[in-house]
């Protein structure tokens, strides 16, 4: 079983439209996580931290389940800058764990 | 935040041949970590290299294809030695950890 798990995409969605990313993680000792975005030819850079309470950034929502060792990702009225890969990441004792990765375009 | 500076941002070479990668943090850092991530894929850490000490190797990856340096603080090398074209990747290092990592600008490099 892979340490990090997501949805293998691609998601092709319009303009405007909501999109969810879920990942799954298998080390229950993990302290911390994140999503991170990925352009192509670009290097990796932090979208936002995921907490077990839920936290919203604009467009962009992230919730943690601890106990199902869940990630999820929302992103609300798609951008057509959205398009990315999306990275769900686990940290354990500064060991970052990448999952392979979620292609997004969005579409006019 | 931490700035770090990646050179060659990209490379071609010959089979059999080494290629260095160098990465400059502007700050100071204990870990810096060397990543390698093949067409379509996510990133597998290859090493993670703490000055003063020897670098720590991830399972498939060994130091004689990849020997690092870390001679201080802010400054690492990683070099993939004997080349074949199935190390045709890009090659990103990385400082941070717990609560944001930052990553150079990565290193494409294609060998033929």
């Amino acid at each position: 079983r892979k340490e990090v798990e997501q949805d293998p995409g691609p998601f092709n969605v319009p303009e405007g439209a909501t999109v969810a990313f879920n990942c799954t993680y298998s080390n229950s000792a993990s302290q911390s996580f994140f999503w991170y975005r990925q352009d192509c030819r670009k290097e990796p850079k932090l979208l936002m931290s995921v907490y077990s309470s839920g936290n919203e950034d604009g467009r962009f929502t992230a919730q943690l389940n601890r106990a199902s060792q869940y990630i999820s990702l929302l992103i609300r009225d798609s951008k057509l800058s959205d398009s990315a890969t999306y990275l769900c990441v686990v940290n354990l004792n500064n060991d970052m764990r990448f999952g392979a990765g979620t292609r997004l375009t969005v579409k006019p | 935040s931490a700035v770090i500076s990646q050179k060659p941002s990209r490379d071609i070479c010959q089979r059999g041949t080494s290629l260095t990668i160098q990465c400059q943090v502007d700050s100071q850092v204990t870990m810096m970590f060397w990543y390698r991530q093949q067409p379509g894929q996510s990133l597998t850490l290859i090493a993670t290299a703490n000055q003063g000490s020897e670098a720590t190797y991830e399972s498939g990856f060994v130091i004689d294809k990849f020997p690092i340096s870390r001679p201080n603080l802010t400054f690492s090398t990683l070099t993939v030695s004997n080349m074949s074209p199935e190390d045709s990747s890009i090659y990103l290092c990385s400082v941070g950890g717990v609560t944001e990592a930052f990553f150079g600008q990565g290193t494409r490099l294609t060998v033929v």
